[in-house]
């Protein structure tokens, strides 16, 4: 079972643009969010979090949107830039744990 | 001030042996969790330390083992290796209630099992 789905494995934008990624969840136990940024053969790299009881977190050009009656989240960089070029992850942080459910990552591409 | 360090980064294996990884998280850490990456499966959760002791686990066999040391350092232990234990292995790190300011992830130890 699934619990964290990116059901688009690749985005690509120009850079300037927007870029949207999407996490859908099942587990209404999660308390937090978080999305990591992830380059081959290196670790995932924290960028921003969100818990369960906002619907709006925002960090620089990074802003998260939680949308609890549709478990949904969506990661929006604007505005894009090459070196945001990377795998995407979206995590949910179990309740009262440190365990973090990730999603299968999704592929940005930002092309110059 | 120093991230989370692992060792080490590669490691080729052979069938039927064991492995140690080592996890040294950012001074003042107290939390300890270990992740497997594969590219079928992705991030999954192997398990979690806290002052010594494993205080969440996940799905995997008995073959996956751990500890945590007085000093926060971590290792993990994978006996009787199988070909599918090919991985990236990550560690991170974590205050207690380190949700709102991210995990810290190091940047993982590959094993390859031959």
């Amino acid at each position: 079972d699934q619990q964290v789905k990116q059901n688009s494995p690749s985005l690509s934008v120009q850079e300037g643009r927007i870029s949207i990624l999407n996490c859908d969840y099942t587990n209404s136990m999660f308390d937090y969010f978080l999305w990591y940024k992830k380059y081959p053969a290196e670790g995932p790299t924290f960028l921003i979090s969100i818990s369960s009881i906002k619907d709006k977190n925002e960090d620089g050009r990074f802003t998260v949107f939680l949308n609890k009656s549709a478990k949904h989240l969506s990661l929006h960089i604007v505005p894009s830039q090459p070196g945001d070029s990377a795998v995407y992850f979206c995590a949910g942080r179990q309740g009262g744990s440190e365990k973090l459910v990730f999603g299968k990552g999704t592929k940005l591409t930002v092309n110059p | 001030k120093a991230g989370v360090t692992q060792t080490p980064r590669y490691l080729i294996k052979t069938r039927g042996q064991q492995v140690t990884l080592s996890c040294s998280p950012i001074s003042g850490h107290r939390s300890v969790s270990w992740y497997q990456q594969t590219p079928g499966q992705g991030l999954q959760f192997l398990f979690e330390y806290f002052s010594e002791t494993q205080r969440n686990k996940g799905n995997f066999p008995g073959r996956f083992s751990g500890r945590q040391f007085s000093n926060s350092r971590s290792e993990m232990n994978v006996s009787t290796l199988e070909l599918g234990d090919s991985a990236l292995y990550l560690c991170a790190s974590s205050h207690t209630q380190g949700a709102g300011y991210g995990y810290t992830f190091g940047s993982g130890t590959r094993l390859t099992v031959v």
